[in-house]
């Protein structure tokens, strides 16, 4: 079975916080992702990583960096969290083209 | 880039009815489209995915059927029960590589007994 695990389950913050929401896969993928995830907007993709080191932007990178320095653990970074940036932000990894996404099970961020 | 529209937003059925939902997509260079099922405080899991080569599958009471021409493609349930309620997302994978999906917004739908 994959295991993608998330850091935490519930996150509060401050305005202005640097905050950090670490994701770890058990399984060897080189694709990582972070969504998004906002009633009546579905997931949308923030960031994305096809190899350690490597990050590509996705839908909606603003206010928000990666790093992905080893395989198996893939960081969002809100450099300074806003209170439009509360949401649920979900994790996921693919092994290859096509195949199955495994999500983490979610981080709620609260900013206040 | 690719955009992925999801209709309807809600879906309330009887149980033992059929649940139909449609999405579209716009790059016709996508070629893989799954769907999700997000029961209520879970994360999101594969219950189903086609391929482009493909114009249909069926996994026991569920079935997707795709429409390259038109972009569209569509999740059908038969003989629901209540616990199909959940939230169903389909995606595509864009061209371009990297595996990524883009995903619709979302169904919620409720089975009622």
């Amino acid at each position: 079975d994959v295991k993608v695990t998330q850091s935490s389950r519930y996150l509060v913050k401050r305005t202005g916080e640097k905050v950090f929401l670490e994701c770890v896969q058990d399984m060897d993928h080189e694709n990582m992702f972070w969504y998004r995830q906002d009633p009546g907007l579905g997931l949308r993709l923030i960031y994305f990583s096809y190899d350690v080191k490597m990050k590509e932007k996705g839908d909606i990178p603003e206010g928000y960096s990666v790093s992905r320095e080893k395989k198996e653990r893939f960081s969002l970074i809100l450099e300074s969290a806003s209170t439009n940036q509360t949401s649920m932000y979900l994790c996921a990894t693919v092994w290859a083209v096509n195949t199955e996404a495994f999500f983490g099970q979610g981080t709620r961020l609260t900013v206040v | 880039g690719e955009n992925v529209e999801q209709h309807p937003s809600t879906l309330s059925v009887q149980e033992g009815d059929s649940a139909v939902i449609k999405c579209t997509y716009s790059d016709s260079a996508s070629n893989y489209f799954p769907w999700y099922k997000q029961e209520l405080g879970k994360r999101p899991q594969l219950i189903i995915d086609i391929r482009s080569n493909v114009g249909e599958k069926k996994d026991q009471r569920i079935a997707v059927t795709l429409n390259k021409t038109a972009k569209h493609f569509s999740l059908h349930i038969t003989e629901t029960q209540p616990e199909d309620s959940a939230v169903y997302f389909c995606a595509a994978s864009p061209s371009g590589g990297y595996n990524k999906l883009i995903f619709g917004a979302g169904t919620r739908l409720a089975v009622h007994p």
